[in-house]
């Protein structure tokens, strides 16, 4: 099965500064890697997600970047807000079925004034 | 709101009681998912269900028996559960589960469980 990695566990930034959260996998066939966010009080949704066959992907702010070889990717949030303090996880689909997901342990993410 | 509604949204219960949860989307999905979210662990995925067909079972403990009975309801039956059992219970759905390509999954805001 897949076993994914993420750093830091926190991290606080100040508004307008940029954060950047890493995760490592070990399965070479992953070709999915989503990232999603958790606010207090809800459930992880989908921000941006990344397939094997491009190495960077933007939206707005949020840009995703993988690096097959080294099999890492890594979230870059631009010009960060308060809103975007909350819990962010990586995942990596399970060899073979593209919808069963291993998620890393989280990044709390704390954006000050 | 992600079109996926979980009720309690908060549960106390002893060892001994019998409890149940419940997830309904409003997607038309196909999918549907229960995760275990424990404090400082990532998220554990314990039961998938496929065109209402379980096809994952993640080594549960059998204190924990789920129930499809159509594609927009899921349940999660709790019976003689233990302290570390307390934890956030996450339900999912996605279009599809059996595919090449990913299909997103979207979650409830969870059943924050307490086992005393």
């Amino acid at each position: 099965g897949e076993n994914v990695e993420q750093h830091p566990s926190t991290l606080s930034v100040q508004e307008g500064d940029s954060a950047v959260i890493k995760c490592t996998y070990s399965d070479s066939a992953s070709n999915y890697f989503p990232w999603y966010k958790q606010e207090l009080g809800k459930g992880p949704q989908l921000i941006i997600d990344i397939r094997s066959n491009v190495g960077e992907k933007k939206d707005q702010r949020i840009a995703v970047t993988l690096n097959k070889t080294a099999k890492h990717f890594s979230l870059h949030i631009t010009e960060t807000q308060p809103e975007d303090s909350a819990v962010y996880f990586c995942a990596a689909p399970f060899t073979g079925t593209a919808s069963k997901l291993t998620f890393g342990t989280g990044t709390r993410l704390q954006v000050t004034l | 709101e992600t079109g996926v509604t979980q009720t309690p949204r908060h549960l106390v219960m002893g060892m001994t009681n019998k409890k149940s949860l419940k997830c309904e989307q409003h997607l038309g999905h196909n999918a549907m998912y229960w995760y275990k979210q424990s404090a400082k662990k990532p998220l554990e995925l314990m039961f998938v269900y496929s065109l209402e067909e379980r096809v994952e079972n993640n080594s549960v403990p059998s204190r924990f028996s789920p129930e499809c009975p159509n594609s927009s309801h899921l349940f999660l039956h709790l019976h003689t559960l233990q302290p570390e059992d307390s934890a956030l219970y996450l339900c999912a759905s996605s279009q599809v589960y059996y595919s090449d390509s990913p299909y997103e999954q979207y979650f409830g805001p969870g059943t924050r469980l307490t086992v005393t």
